[in-house]
């Protein structure tokens, strides 16, 4: 039972334009929500994160989206880099258990020049 | 600051053995994480550990444990070794909260 879904194994932006990764959930008690960025043979490194009372989250190129509702989160890189070419991992958290993470199976960005 | 260490990078045992992973936190960072990652799973939780006490544990068989000693070093431990064990194990070290940084995992190869 996969209950945070990514459904874009990849996407292809090219440099400048905006990067929109998106990232689905089924359970109702996730109130936390991260971003992390992996390159290959590293670990995941953490981007952004929303809490379930905000719809909005900027930091610098990043911003995260949630929308509750529909129980789907956004991640916007703008402007893509090259650097940005990696795994994007989006994770959700319950009450309680902050630190266990459900994590959805990645999208692959690949920023071209 | 430095940050989560793990050891050994790469480990390649053989089905039936036991192996155990170190990890070491962020200094001052008390709660310790374990993931698992494969291709066909993604990333799933293993268990956490905070000042020294397992605090949260994922859904994997008892064949996986783990410690963590005062000094918030954790290790891990599988014992009867699968071929499905091999993975990349990921360690992630917080201060109390929500996962903040990961380690850069051990590569374990079950022939």
């Amino acid at each position: 039972d996969q209950q945070v879904k990514q459904n874009s194994p990849s996407l292809s932006v090219q440099e400048g334009r905006i990067s929109i990764l998106n990232c689905d959930y089924t359970n109702s008690m996730f109130d936390y929500f991260l971003w992390y960025k992996k390159y290959p043979a590293e670990g995941p490194t953490f981007l952004i994160s929303i809490s379930s009372i905000k719809d909005k989250n900027e930091d610098g190129r990043f911003t995260v989206f949630l929308n509750k509702s529909a129980k789907h989160l956004s991640l916007h890189i703008v402007p893509s880099q090259p650097g940005d070419s990696a795994v994007y991992f989006c994770a959700a958290s319950k009450v309680g258990t902050a630190s266990k993470l459900t994590f959805g199976t990645g999208t692959r960005l690949q920023v071209t020049l | 600051k430095a940050g989560v260490t793990q050891t050994p990078r790469y480990l390649i045992k053989t089905r039936g053995q036991q192996v155990t992973l170190s990890c070491s936190p962020i200094s001052g960072h008390r709660s310790v994480s374990w993931y698992q990652q494969t291709p066909g799973q993604g990333l799933q939780f293993l268990f956490e550990y905070f000042s020294e006490t397992q605090r949260n544990k994922g859904n994997f068989p008892g064949r996986f444990s783990g410690r963590q000693f005062s000094n918030s070093r954790s290790e891990m431990n599988v014992s009867t070794l699968e071929l499905g064990d091999s993975a990349l194990y990921l360690c992630a070290s917080s201060l109390e909260g929500w996962t903040e940084e990961f380690g850069p995992g051990t590569r374990l190869t079950v022939t």
